[in-house]
C-alpha cells in the first residue's frame, strides 16, 4: 500500500488561504468517504483536524476545512496564521488487501511567509 | 478526559524486540479501538495495525506482518504494541492513537509518542 501523494511543501501570507492536495486511488481516498487530516508541529503529537472528508471536531478552527474529487481530497487553510506553520497529513480508510487498514499521506510542510 | 500515556523511550540492539505500552485513562477502556502508528525521524506517519480491546483482534499492516504483535490487559487499561527482529529501520516515534468507537475511522486521542532507537 502506497503513501498517499501530497506536496512537499505549500506557503503563503497571512491572511491568505491555502490548499494541500492529498491524492490517492479509487482503493482509498477516492472510494470511501473516510480521508481525515492531522496537523503536526514539531516534535509535537498529531491534532485531527478534519475526519469524514469534511466534518470538523469541535474545538478545531473553523479556518480548516476539507473537500474531495475524485481520488483527490484537499484541506484548505483560511486566513492563515504563523500558528498554523506546520506538517499535515492526510490518512485514508481503504480495504484494497481485503482488510479494513489505513494509509497516511507523505505530508506537507506549511510556511507561514 | 481520555489520556493514552506510553512507556519511555527505548535502546535496541539489531535483532533485538521492544514492547511499548500504552495506558488508556478516562473513558470505559474497550470503548476505543487502539491504533499503533509510527514516524521515522524526519519522515512521514505509518500507520502499523489495529487492536480491539474489547475482544483483543487485531489487524496488522502487511510490512509487518510476522514482526509485530498487539495486546491488551484488560484489567490495567493497558495496550501493548510488540515488535520484534529490529533493524535501524525501526528507528522510530511509536504512536498509540485512539478510534473513538467502532467504524469511526479517524484518531482524536494520541499518546506522547515513544522513541525506539536501535542501534549496534
Amino acid at each position: 500500500q502506497s503513501a498517499l501523494t501530497q506536496p512537499a511543501s505549500v506557503s503563503g501570507s497571512p491572511g491568505q488561504s491555502i490548499t494541500i492536495s492529498c491524492t490517492g486511488t479509487n482503493g482509498d481516498v477516492g472510494g470511501y468517504n473516510l480521508v481525515s487530516w492531522y496537523q503536526q508541529h514539531p516534535g509535537k503529537v498529531p491534532k485531527l483536524l478534519i475526519y469524514e472528508v469534511t466534518k470538523r471536531p469541535s474545538g478545531v478552527s473553523f479556518r480548516f476545512s476539507g473537500s474531495k474529487s475524485g481520488n483527490t481530497a484537499s484541506l484548505t487553510i483560511s486566513d492563515i496564521q504563523a500558528e498554523d506553520e506546520a506538517d499535515y497529513y492526510c490518512c485514508s480508510y481503504t480495504n484494497i488487501a481485503g482488510f479494513g487498514s489505513y494509509v497516511f499521506g507523505t505530508g506537507a510542510k506549511v510556511t507561514v511567509l | 478526559q481520555v489520556q493514552l500515556v506510553q512507556s519511555g523511550a527505548e535502546v535496541k540492539k539489531p535483532g533485538a524486540s521492544v514492547k511499548v505500552s500504552c495506558k488508556a485513562s478516562g473513558y470505559t477502556f474497550t470503548s476505543y479501538n487502539i491504533h499503533w502508528v509510527r514516524q521515522a525521524p524526519g519522515q512521514g506517519l505509518e500507520w502499523m495495525g489495529i487492536i480491539y480491546p474489547s475482544s483483543g483482534s487485531t489487524i496488522y499492516t502487511q510490512k509487518f506482518q510476522g514482526r509485530v504483535t498487539m495486546t491488551r490487559d484488560t484489567s490495567t487499561s493497558t495496550v501493548y504494541m510488540e515488535l520484534s527482529s529490529l533493524s535501524s529501520e525501526d528507528t522510530a516515534v511509536y504512536f498509540c492513537a485512539g478510534e473513538p468507537y467502532n467504524r469511526a475511522y479517524y484518531f482524536d486521542y494520541w499518546g506522547q509518542g515513544t522513541l525506539v532507537t536501535v542501534s549496534s
